[in-house]
């Protein structure tokens, strides 16, 4: 099961949206709604962004929101503020015997 | 609040052992699916394991790379699930999360515990 492909590094200004990709195939985020969205700081453990493709945990801001079409995922940030230069990652169900695979991150600079 | 807390991380040489805890607050580890993702240094994370709550059997699935040499249980009675792994190589040197999902998401994580397989 091949990791979900990312756009190593996307960056935008302060108060501008971006959007991050995240890209499998049919038979994972093509197949499932299971999507969901990760932000590490750095030294810090993973923190649940966006569920099951576009839903926001309690306490997440509602400047993230995810959606899907077809194979690909995306992730988008608007009103970007400096906290929210971290790393992301996508993950996906599959179904197979690996159950889940994750995307190969993306880096976020506030410029 | 749910808590989650690993440990038994360190550094052990190729072809060792070495078995991870997590300990869980606010969260009744029977009751939960309880996974393991690790994430190499510098890189990204990957999926080890899962174990499901018991009112689905207890069911464990494994990723590939370490099917037939890790081993996820769980002690009900301490809260505490293990990952034990065995026949160690440099290839799993890695931070070792726990976390527990909720419909295909991965709800709460530890702090992770560094793993670091070297002669």
């Amino acid at each position: 099961q091949s990791a979900l492909t990312q756009p190593a590094s996307v960056s935008g200004s302060p108060g501008q949206s971006i959007t991050i990709s995240c890209t499998g195939t049919r038979s994972d985020v093509g197949a499932y709604n299971y999507v969901s969205w990760y932000q590490q700081a750095p030294g810090k453990a993973p923190k649940l962004m966006i569920s099951d493709v576009s839903n926001r945990p309690s306490g997440i801001s509602s400047r993230f929101s995810g959606s899907k079409s077809g194979n690909t995922a995306s992730l988008t940030i608007s009103g970007l503020q400096a906290e929210d230069e971290a790393d992301y990652y996508c993950s996906s169900y599959t179904g197979s015997s690996t159950l889940y695979v994750f995307g190969t991150g993306t880096k976020v600079t506030v410029l | 609040d749910v808590q989650l807390v690993e440990s038994g991380g360190g550094l052990v040489k190729p072809g060792g052992s070495l078995r991870l805890s997590c300990a869980a607050s606010g969260l009744t580890l029977s009751n939960a699916w309880m996974n393991w993702v690790r994430q190499t240094p510098g890189k990204g994370l990957e999926w080890v394991g899962l174990i499901k709550s018991n009112s689905y059997g207890g069911t464990i699935h494994y990723a590939a790379p370490v099917k037939g040499r890790f081993t996820i249980s769980r002690d009900d009675s301490k809260n505490t699930l293990f990952l034990q792994m065995n026949s160690l190589t440099t290839e799993d040197t890695a931070v070792y999360y726990c976390t527990n999902e909720t419909s295909g998401s991965f709800d709460c994580w530890g702090q992770g515990t560094l793993v670091t397989v070297s002669s």
